[in-house]
């Protein structure tokens, strides 16, 4: 079975530090990893995949087979960075999104 | 393009009852899928509908049914509903049988007392 696990529910970081925010998958196949964000009051949008390999909003995230990782990364937070973020993985031949628990994002000013 | 759209937005139901909720794709979107999101469990999936067939179904029991119709709209209906059933039920629509993003609604929140 496929899981996906975000171990911070919570994370606050200051405006201009850098954040991360972990997520570890646990699947025997060829995943496909996203990244999805939700700011308060609005609804859940893709931020970004692992397959694009690009750069949304400053966020990267490389995935790392060997460590089964996705984490996400930002050099320099800001506060418009503020808001819920998930880890979801869809498997080969499931076409649904298996989340992660989210964590929650707060950048202090 | 006009976005996701759910309705109702917001539902009172007390246990024992039955609900169905809608949602509209983004236009010439084939898929959608339903999602139930909850503090304790998080997102979960619930099922995915393609040209009017199930696809794939979470492990959600029996009380928990959709459907799709000729211009992909979905509906998805809860029977005898209970407490527990109290979530935020997100829908999502892609464009392609192997879609890929997902574009989710703003949500169905159901309350059961």
């Amino acid at each position: 079975a496929q899981r996906v696990t975000q171990p911070e529910k919570l994370l606050s970081v200051f405006k201009g530090a850098p954040v991360e925010l972990k997520c570890n998958y646990s699947y025997s196949g060829s995943p496909e990893l996203f990244w999805y964000v939700q700011y308060s009051r609005q609804r859940l949008q893709l931020l970004l995949r692992h397959i694009s390999r690009e750069s949304i909003k400053g966020f990267t995230a490389d995935l790392n087979k060997g460590e089964t990782s996705f984490h996400l990364k930002k050099p320099f937070a800001q506060e418009e960075d503020s808001a819920m973020y998930y880890c979801a993985l869809r498997s080969g031949s499931a076409r649904q999104l298996t989340f992660g628990s989210g964590t929650q994002l707060t950048v202090l000013p | 393009k006009a976005g996701v759209t759910q309705t109702p937005r917001y539902l009172i139901k007390t246990r024992g009852q039955q609900v169905t909720l809608s949602c509209s794709p983004i236009s010439g979107h084939r898929s959608v899928s339903w999602y139930q999101q909850t503090p304790g469990q998080g997102l979960q999936f619930l099922f995915e509908y393609f040209s009017e067939t199930q696809r794939n179904k979470g492990n959600f029991p029996g009380r928990f049914s959709g459907r799709q119709f000729s211009n992909s709209r979905s509906e998805m209906n809860v029977s005898t509903l209970e407490l527990g059933d109290s979530a935020l039920y997100l829908c999502a629509s892609s464009p392609a049988r192997e879609g890929n993003e997902q574009f989710f609604g703003p949500g169905t929140r159901l309350t059961v007392l």
